[in-house]
């Protein structure tokens, strides 16, 4: 059974840092492309990052391009975000979930999904 | 890539043909995909290049069009369907979604 742990949110100061982390089980982690997908309470969902599984491939949106970074450890199934210099408008559910594959469009496709870790940034 | 998706909320009631429709800024093919998000829970992926049905996902969802313009389909509403449908284009980042659409019990 395919499953994905998030952990790490919590309450942060607007300036701080965070870094969440997203558990796997139940697949070979190292073939798939994963994501961080965030949604505010009660709002959409925004898109923040991807890791696909060659070097380099790494993309972000806007919005956290340059605070943000993601990685991850194959070896300890792992995903992670890395979230500096926060904001208040970064508070949201924070979901990583899986690319359908290792490459487009599959990579881009989400199948499966955490069930989130709160972020809330304020002072 | 905007995606504007209509209507933002419907009220339905069951055994109703349900329409919602996903307008791209520009053309993005067929890569686009719908997903159903019920309260509390997590988003679910019904289909993925625009038109195919994800794995498990009943028959009644369908989903068509390419380019700019793109429609989800129920065909004949059931109670598990109230939930807000999101959907999202892959064709280029940053990756984006649309604002949702909540179809809510007439």
């Amino acid at each position: 059974e395919v499953q994905l742990l998030e952990s790490g949110g919590g309450l942060v100061q607007p300036g701080g840092s965070l870094r969440l982390s997203c558990t796997i089980s139940g697949f070979t982690f190292s073939n798939y492309a994963m994501s961080w997908v965030r949604q505010t309470a009660g709002q959409g969902l925004e898109w923040v990052s991807l890791l696909g599984t060659g070097d380099g491939d790494t993309f972000y949106a806007d919005s956290v391009k340059g605070r943000f970074s993601i990685s991850r450890d194959n070896s300890k199934n792992t995903l992670y975000l890395q979230m500096d210099t926060l904001r208040a408008e970064d508070t949201a559910v924070y979901f990583c979930a899986r690319g359908r594959g290792r490459y487009k469009p599959e990579s881009r496709t989400f199948d499966y999904w955490g069930h989130g870790t709160l972020v809330t940034v304020s002072s | 890539i905007q995606l504007t998706q209509s209507p933002s909320s419907l009220s339905a009631s069951i055994g109703d043909r349900v329409t919602i429709t996903c307008r791209a800024s520009q053309g993005i093919s067929s890569s686009l995909v719908w997903y159903q998000q019920k309260p509390g829970k997590v988003p679910n992926l019904l289909i993925y290049a625009a038109s195919t049905l994800q794995s498990g996902v009943p028959s009644r969802f369908s989903g068509s069009g390419s380019g700019t313009d793109f429609t989800l389909t129920i065909s004949s509403l059931q109670p598990e369907d109230f939930a807000t449908y999101y959907c999202q284009q892959l064709n280029a980042f940053p990756l984006t979604f649309g604002g949702g659409t909540k179809v809510e019990l007439k």
